[in-house]
């Protein structure tokens, strides 16, 4: 069935890090593939989004490109601050269905 | 801005009880969810409904129910709140394909 596989956390970095989140995922048709975020307490918030082969999504710093041929929606930043700490969710939404597929999300820690 | 508003913050019940969550969206969204959210489990889906009176189990539905009476509400009946029912509730909503909205979330424990 359809899936979301995320990397376990939690992942601690240092100010001003470099970080990769890894995301895949398993569809059956042509999803259109979501990060978002949740800090501590609150709901979840959409933090980039692509909907096609080839899109990048961007926003806050926070970079992904949908990749087809590798099933792939990666998070990447190339500086992270103490207040990107949070939790991280991938999702997916197939056309034609109202499901949204999350992973179970990946906790990220910056150390000031 | 858009907004989704979820009825409390936090709540304690007692086993045995029937707990209402509400859920109000201002989006005219046609779609809206309810998750359930814990640790080492990620988001699972209870319900959705895709219009007014209309709606569809998830992947957990046992021992929920839900009402949608108007297009911007949307609310989720514990009819006998068992301890295994805490957690963290969270309710979406979207117009089809794209992103959802979430409210702040619920956090439910049941004594």
């Amino acid at each position: 069935g359809d899936s979301v596989t995320q990397m376990e956390g939690p992942v601690t970095l240092s100010e001003e890090a470099f970080l990769t989140i890894n995301c895949t995922y398993t569809a059956t048709g042509y999803p259109s593939l979501f990060w978002y975020v949740q800090y501590p307490g609150e709901g979840l918030q959409l933090l980039l989004k692509a909907t096609k082969a080839d899109d990048k999504g961007s926003n806050k710093g926070f970079e992904a490109t949908y990749r087809k041929e590798t099933t792939s929606f990666h998070l990447e930043k190339g500086s992270v601050q103490v207040s990107d700490s949070a939790v991280y969710f991938c999702a997916l939404t197939l056309s034609g269905t109202y499901k949204y597929i999350f992973g179970t999300g990946t906790r990220l820690k910056v150390l000031a | 801005d858009v907004k989704v508003t979820q009825s409390s913050r936090y709540l304690v019940k007692r086993t045995g009880e029937k707990v209402f969550l509400e859920c109000v969206q201002d989006m005219d969204h046609e779609n809206m969810f309810w998750y359930r959210q814990d640790p080492g489990l990620g988001l699972r889906l209870i319900y959705f409904s895709y219009d007014v009176k209309m709606k569809e189990k998830g992947d957990i539905p046992e021992g929920y129910s839900v009402s949608r009476e108007k297009k911007e509400r949307f609310s989720l009946i514990l009819e006998s709140a068992s301890t295994n029912q805490t957690s963290m509730y969270l309710c979406a909503s979207s117009s089809s394909l794209y992103e959802q909205f979430f409210g702040p979330g619920t956090r439910l424990t049941v004594l």
